[in-house]
């Protein structure tokens, strides 16, 4: 079954500093890969998404992340953060029941503090 | 073109009672996804809804139920309420492709944010 971890439940970081938010996936089969923020009161905004190909992979919001299939990770980072990026950030694996359905498996989720 | 959208923003009801929330898809998308977040955790997957059939379901008692209608809006039904099922429930769409299925992206709505007194 595929799972999601999260490594950091809390990361502080100062405005304009680079930051990497972790996230580790576990799957048996082909693997495809999602960020995703929570704004405050607010539903999941795509960032950005893994499926195939390049291994890099640029978002929104100049994040970007990079799939590593070896060590299992899927890491999301940004070289200068604003106010603005205050927020839950989500790592999701898509998995594919029985019965076709496609769901996404998230991560516990950490939350990204930027500091003035 | 029309993001998700879902209604009402707010709810609160008591322990027992029955709550319909109610879910309209992106333009174009034909899949309706439904997740619960519960305060601090990731959201979980309910179940998915595509071509007005359930096609898969997550760890959910059958008192939590569903519909999807013609045009792909679709209704979430929880009955006999229970304080742990506050929480925030997203509805998300996405467009079903042959041969996709794990690839689809999947779009969130602003959710419904329930709480059981």
């Amino acid at each position: 079954a595929q799972s999601v971890t999260q490594l950091d439940s809390q990361v502080p970081v100062f405005e304009e500093a680079p930051v990497e938010l972790r996230c580790n996936y576990s799957s048996s089969v082909s693997v495809y890969l999602f960020w995703y923020v929570q704004y405050p009161n607010q539903g999941l905004q795509l960032l950005l998404k893994y499926l195939s190909g390049s291994t890099l992979v640029k978002g929104i919001n100049g994040f970007e992340a990079e799939f590593n299939k070896s060590q299992t990770s899927f890491h999301l980072r940004k070289p200068s953060v604003h106010i603005s990026d205050t927020a839950e950030y989500f790592c999701a694996v898509s998995a594919r029941g029985v019965q076709g359905a496609q769901k996404l498996v998230f991560g516990q989720g950490t939350r990204l503090t930027i500091n003035p | 073109e029309t993001g998700v959208t879902q209604s009402p923003t707010h709810l609160i009801k008591t322990r027992g009672q029955q709550v319909t929330l109610r879910c309209s898809s992106q333009s174009g998308h034909n899949t309706v996804s439904w997740y619960q977040q519960a305060l601090g955790q990731g959201p979980q997957f309910i179940f998915q809804y595509y071509r007005e059939e359930e096609n898969g379901r997550g760890n959910f008692p059958p008192r939590f139920s569903g519909l999807q209608f013609p045009n792909y809006s679709s209704e979430l039904n929880v009955n006999a309420l229970e304080l742990d099922d506050s929480a925030l429930y997203l509805c998300a769409s996405s467009l079903a492709t042959i041969g996709g299925g794990s690839t689809d992206t999947q779009y969130f709505g602003p959710g419904t944010r329930l709480t059981v007194l």
